[in-house]
């Protein structure tokens, strides 16, 4: 099973600022097959980011993904209040896909 | 617009059965994969089966629920089930159905979860 993990656990900002979210995984993933999803309590999360670097539609441009092999990073520009949430990495490139334990983004 | 409405979820005692429901709509149901995501009480998602497209011969489990749960669809009624089997106290957790991508695991869309709650 590949092991994600994020950090940090939790990340206190204020709107306006740029924050940086990392995700490392215990093996290679296989074709980059990354993605992050943004978790609001009591809301069915939504995919931001797959392919690790590719915004899925609707996503807006301030959030970006990058990275590959065994490390990767979501950075959000520019800080919404619409943005405070739990955010995911998950990899597809095998099965079990796996999640990492979240990082929290939270109003500082 | 992509609909995704888990149904089913409740209260159920160690060792008991639960079959969860997702209704799905907005989309050509049968040519996607989908899948089944839980989050336990103050935890993380964790992913826990998938289901292919026609003609079904892929159903993956984490090992978790490997053995107990069983993933199914009706491409007809454009629905997807999760039959749970032996439950256990750590089996509590919010059912999310998620439908999936180009890629198999990729998750495109979420439902809202239904929650399952398992105790003496």
């Amino acid at each position: 099973e590949n092991v994600l993990t994020q950090s940090p656990g939790t990340l206190s900002l204020s709107p306006g600022e740029r924050a940086t979210l990392s995700c490392r995984a215990s093996q290679t993933i296989s074709n980059n097959f990354l993605a992050w999803h943004q978790h609001k309590p009591g809301q069915a999360p939504r995919l931001l980011i797959y392919g690790a670097s590719t915004r899925a539609t609707g996503i807006p441009d301030r959030f970006s993904g990058s990275g590959s092999g065994t490390d990767f990073t979501l950075t959000i520009t520019r800080l919404e209040p619409e943005d405070f949430a739990v955010y995911y990495c998950q990899q597809y490139g095998s099965s079990p896909y796996t999640f990492g334990q979240g990082t929290k983004l939270e109003t500082k | 617009d992509v609909q995704l409405v888990e149904s089913g979820g409740g209260l159920v005692q160690p060792g008991g059965s639960l079959r969860l429901s997702c209704a799905t709509s907005g989309f050509d149901f049968s040519s996607y994969g989908m899948n089944w995501v839980r989050q336990a009480p103050g935890k993380g998602l964790e992913w826990i089966s998938y289901i292919n497209s026609h003609p079904f011969t892929t159903m993956l489990y984490a090992d978790s629920v490997k053995g107990r749960f069983t993933i199914s669809r009706d491409n007809a009624e454009s629905s997807l089930y999760l039959h749970m089997n032996s439950l256990r106290d750590e089996d509590t957790a919010v059912y999310f159905c998620a439908r999936g991508s180009m890629a198999r695991g990729l998750i495109s869309y979420w439902g809202q979860g239904t929650l399952v709650s398992v105790f003496s």
